[in-house]
């Protein structure tokens, strides 16, 4: 089973809005990764943000972890269309596995 | 021209074919993935390999074999396809360890009828 569970799973917003979603995970973690996918198209990675980190920010995205609650979350401000994709987070543990676990994916729909 | 190509990028076969995915990369890394992805479930890993000479089994191997030809290639063969193997396949790269960001290929939708 995916280790990675991202909340919501769909998610529309107005242009302009921001955008929050979250993901849980459940084993420690070496970093946790964000990830875009347009409609049927091959995975980019927007941001990573270690362990030993609590928020980092590239761009229009925030992204926040929390450890004690194995939790990180992606905030997109200031929506565009451009943003309508899936996202998916991905955990890397630090059990000397060093593979990815994605989640689920939150669709993201900007309506303009 | 793009980072990682994966061929083909559709295909329809019978079930029992033999299949064969390839992808190729021009960033120069040792590592390299092969996930499927269905709908609601996000990617699986069903192989990687982090050089030529070290190949291992992810989450979901069974009814996959893969081939590291070169650091450049890397196959996923489907031996004896069956219809529950119809997915999105996609091929990634990372560099290393420490920096481990992946660069996926344009993926390859598979269906076995």
């Amino acid at each position: 089973s995916q280790q990675g569970e991202e909340d919501p799973q769909a998610l529309s917003i107005q242009e302009g809005e921001n955008a929050t979603m979250n993901c849980s995970y459940k084993t420690s973690i070496n970093n946790l990764q964000w990830y875009r996918q347009n409609s049927g198209r091959g995975l980019v990675h927007l941001i990573l943000i270690r362990s030993n980190e609590r928020e980092k920010h590239s761009g229009r995205l925030r992204v926040t972890l929390d450890t004690s609650k194995k939790s990180s979350s992606l905030l997109i401000t200031a929506s565009r269309a451009a943003d309508t994709a899936s996202y998916f987070c991905a955990s890397q543990s630090n059990f000397g596995n060093e593979k990815l676990t994605f989640g689920t994916g939150t669709r993201l729909t900007i309506i303009p | 021209d793009a980072d990682v190509t994966q061929t083909p990028r559709n295909r329809i076969t019978k079930t029992g074919k033999r299949i064969m995915l390839e992808c190729s990369q021009t960033k120069g890394h040792d590592r390299m993935y092969w996930y499927r992805q269905d709908p609601g479930l996000g990617l699986r890993l069903i192989y990687y390999s982090f050089d030529v000479k070290d190949i291992n089994k992810g989450e979901i191997s069974d009814g996959y074999s893969v081939s590291r030809q070169a650091q450049a290639k890397f196959s996923l063969s489907l031996e004896s396809a069956i219809p529950n193997q119809t997915a999105l396949y996609f091929c990634a790269t990372s560099r290393d360890r420490f920096t481990d960001t992946q660069y996926f290929g344009p993926g390859t939708r598979l269906t076995v009828l």
